[in-house]
Formats: structure tokens, C-alpha cells, sequence
């Protein structure tokens, strides 16, 4: 069965340094999302991404943050400049075309542990 | 934005009881989904369900859409059923296009041998 891939599982980066999240969505689905997961509470929406351009984006998405899909698989996540309260599960999640009968079931990859120091 | 309220928020059950969770919500959705989070932080997809029933196994899930609630219930529970639940919903009004799914705080269920 299909499934969403993320890598790397674990990332321990310092305080200002970069990172990227890489996703690999489900072949046939064009609607890319990342979440991310603060150690013990709710999942939260950070961005949407549609046909090359972001869809819809919440408070968190900040400028520290863009996504890009850089070739036909990856779909990635980048934040630019890493702060402790940037530490979380960072989950990437895509769903088929909202053509077929407004069926847009997110299916969600098994996440990137993310650790500031 | 739209609100998600899950209830009970914590659960201790023997194994093999039955248990229903609740999932409220403050608006008209096109997307409501179940998860449960595993011990190791797996979201894995229970059900798409916006409207009606559906079963899976032990497990089925009830939205009744006009009311603003869904229901998931467990039966003969296991211990692998042990983690939290997560009830997540698309708001209706949002816009439409790629919506992100705003999440409830989650049922912590714990099944005791």
C-alpha cells in the first residue's frame, strides 16, 4: 500500500542552524501539507502546497519557514534559522485531487523528530 | 477558526471493555478524520468520515454532520490499542483549495492488561 516518507527519522540541529525536512508524498496525490507536534500536545497545520505554490498557510508559517517541491517526489521543509521552541515532530501529509467528489482524505508520513540544542 | 473538543481527555479501561469518544466540533466541516497515535508517534488513519458510519474491525466511527459531532467507539479493547485519539477536521468555509486539518487535544486512552 501507498504510504508518505519522511526523512530523516531524528534530527539534533544547534540553535541558528538550518534544517531540511524532506518528504516523499503518495505518487498520485497533488496536495502536499506539513504539521508539526510540540512533545505532548495537539498537531498543529502549518502549510498547504498546491501546484507549486502555497494553498493556504496558519500563524506558525512564519518567514523562517518555506516549503518547496524540487523535483517530481520531494516535497521539503526548510526553517532557516532554528530556535529551541522550534523542537517537535514534523509530520508531512498529502491527499488525492479534490476532483474526485471532494475526497480529500490526508494520509500522513510517520514523521521527522526534530531537536534544538 | 473552527473549534475541536474531544472528550474524556484521559481513559483507563481492562482489557476488553468497550469505549466510545467524542469528538465536537463548532462549524460545518468537508473533512472530518480519526487517528490514533502510536507509542512511537505514527499518526495512522482510522477513518475518513465526514458523514454516516463506518466500520473497521473492532472499531467504528458515527458523524452526525447537522449536530457537529462524531463518535468512535472501540470494542473488545487490546492492549495495542493503547495511545491517544485524535479527531481532525477540515472547516467548510475555509476557502476551499489544499485546507489543513485543525486537531482536537486528543483522547489518551490506556487498555490495562
Amino acid at each position: 500500500e501507498p504510504e508518505v516518507t519522511q526523512t530523516p527519522s531524528h534530527q539534533v540541529t544547534q540553535m541558528g542552524q538550518e534544517v531540511i525536512l524532506r518528504c516523499v508524498p503518495i505518487s498520485n496525490h497533488l496536495y502536499f501539507y506539513w504539521y508539526r507536534q510540540i512533545l505532548g500536545q495537539k498537531v498543529e497545520f502549518l502549510v498547504s502546497f498546491y501546484n507549486n505554490e502555497i494553498s493556504e498557510k496558519s500563524e506558525i508559517f512564519d518567514d523562517q519557514f518555506s516549503v518547496e517541491r524540487p523535483d517530481g517526489s520531494n516535497f521539503t521543509l526548510k526553517i532557516r534559522s532554528t530556535k529551541l521552541e522550534d523542537s517537535a515532530m514534523y509530520f508531512c501529509a498529502s491527499s488525492p485531487t479534490l476532483a474526485v467528489i471532494s475526497y480529500n482524505e490526508q494520509f500522513f508520513g510517520p514523521g521527522t523528530r526534530l531537536t534544538v540544542l | 477558526g473552527i473549534q475541536v473538543e474531544q472528550s474524556p481527555p484521559d481513559l483507563i479501561l481492562q482489557e476488553g471493555a468497550n469505549s466510545t469518544l467524542r469528538c465536537n466540533f463548532s462549524d460545518s466541516v468537508n473533512n472530518l478524520q480519526w487517528f490514533h497515535q502510536n507509542p512511537w508517534g505514527q499518526l495512522i488513519n482510522l477513518f475518513y468520515i465526514p458523514s454516516g458510519t463506518k466500520q473497521n474491525g473492532r472499531l467504528s466511527a458515527t458523524t452526525v454532520a447537522t449536530e457537529r459531532y462524531s463518535l468512535l467507539y472501540i470494542s473488545s479493547s487490546q492492549t495495542t490499542d493503547s495511545g491517544v485519539y485524535f479527531c481532525a477536521v477540515d472547516d467548510k468555509y475555509s476557502g476551499g483549495g489544499a485546507d489543513g486539518l485543525t486537531f482536537g487535544k486528543g483522547t489518551h486512552l490506556i487498555i490495562q492488561p
